[in-house]
Formats: C-alpha cells, structure tokens, sequence
C-alpha cells in the first residue's frame, strides 16, 4: 500500500521560509522513473506544480515561484523535502505531496497539509 | 505558452454525457493526466496516457487528444462524479509539467 504523508507548521509568519517534509512508503525513490512532487491549492483555487524530484534526484521547478523553491530527497529515510523562502499571504494553501510516475503523473496522493501565511 | 486552459464549469444531467476540454501547446506532444478532485479530497488520478484507467476507476471515464487539445468523457455519469476535473501535462521552458485551470463538473 502506497502512502504519503505531509508534515510541517500550520503557520507562518510573512518573509519566513516554509520547510514541508512528505514521509512516504511502499514505494522506493530508488526506483528508475518514479519521482515525488509537490502541488499546492490556494483555498477555492487551482491546483499548482511546485516542485518535482526524481529518482536520479532530477529536479524539476513551477514556472511562477521566481527560484524561492528547492525540493531535495532522503532516499534512506523515504522522505522527500521542500523549501520555499520569503513567504507571503499568497502561499497560504493546501500544500499536497504526491508520487510521480511517467514523468509528470501523479497517482498516489497525501491528504495535504494547510499551511497559513499570517502576522 | 506552458499553460492549460478548462472551461471553469459543465452541468450534466444523472446518466447523461460530458465532456471536459484541456488545451495547451505541451499536449500536442504529450497525453494528459486527469484528475478527479472531491469537496474537501485530495485529487485522484482517473485517466493518463493514451486512454489508461488507473484500477479503481469506472469504465465510464475515458480520455483523448487531438493536436493541442484533450478531452475527458463521462459516459453516463453518476452523482457521485460531481467534483472538480483538472489536466496535467509537460510545459514550459524546462520541461516541468503543469495544471489546468481546473473543471467543476455538476450531475443534475
């Protein structure tokens, strides 16, 4: 059974960085092709790709973060991290990690994590 | 252009057919993936590729593209198939992939 799990603060203050750990299991970030990612949905909006790595710890960016993300990987510990630096109230979202396969298809999913840009 | 474009909302009725459109410049070289997300749910993968079910999803969810469009069909659709439909696909400069603007389906 494929499982992924997003942890880190519900809070944050406006121009901190913002460190969201996905601890997944049954598969293997080892293994060629497969990939985990993170998407993010503000609330009542779109989903958005934020950052992708992959089992050759390829890396892969959204195009609207402007370079404040960074995706990395502890294989070891089957745990896949991503940073955003200089938050603001735009990033308040439900930030979701998920397992990659294809490429670019996502077909295993956390339950997400609200994470709250506020003073 | 890297991005997706849906049309924001569709309504069909119970055991009618729908049809919802993706269109972007990345499907002309690449088949979407498809994405059913429920209120308050985490999006599920439905259809990807050349017309793939994932297990668990009904036969009445089917996929397929054309140039720089693609298309996800409901074939008698249920109540239950009310939720927000999103595409993915590659786009962009460095071939990250992106969303689509996103889907609400309502089943009258």
């Amino acid at each position: 059974q494929i499982t992924l799990k997003e942890s880190g603060p519900a809070l944050v203050e406006p121009t901190q960085t913002l460190t969201l750990t996905c601890t997944f299991s049954g598969f293997s970030l080892n293994t060629p092709g497969v990939g985990v990612g993170w998407i993010r949905q503000p609330p009542g909006k779109a989903l958005e790709s934020l950052a992708l790595i992959y089992w050759d710890d390829d890396k892969r960016y959204g195009p609207s973060l402007g370079g404040r993300v960074s995706i990395t990987k502890d294989t070891s510990n089957n745990q896949v991290v991503l940073t955003l630096t200089n938050t603001g109230p735009v990033d308040t979202a439900t930030y979701y990690c998920a397992r990659s396969t294809y490429g670019y298809i996502y077909d295993s999913w956390g339950h997400g994590a609200l994470v709250a840009v506020s003073s | 252009s890297s991005e997706l474009t849906q049309d924001p909302a569709v309504s069909v009725a119970l055991g009618q057919t729908v049809i919802i459109t993706c269109q972007g410049d990345g499907l002309r070289s690449h088949y979407p993936g498809w994405y059913q997300q429920r209120p308050g749910q985490s999006p599920v993968l439905v259809v990807y590729g050349n017309n793939i079910r994932p297990s668990g999803t009904p036969d009445r969810f089917s996929g397929s593209s054309y140039g720089n469009r693609a298309s996800l069909t409901i074939t008698g659709a249920q109540a239950e198939d009310e939720a927000d439909y999103y595409c993915n696909c590659r786009g962009g400069s460095d071939n990250h992939h992106v969303f689509g603007t996103g889907t609400k389906v309502t089943v009258l």
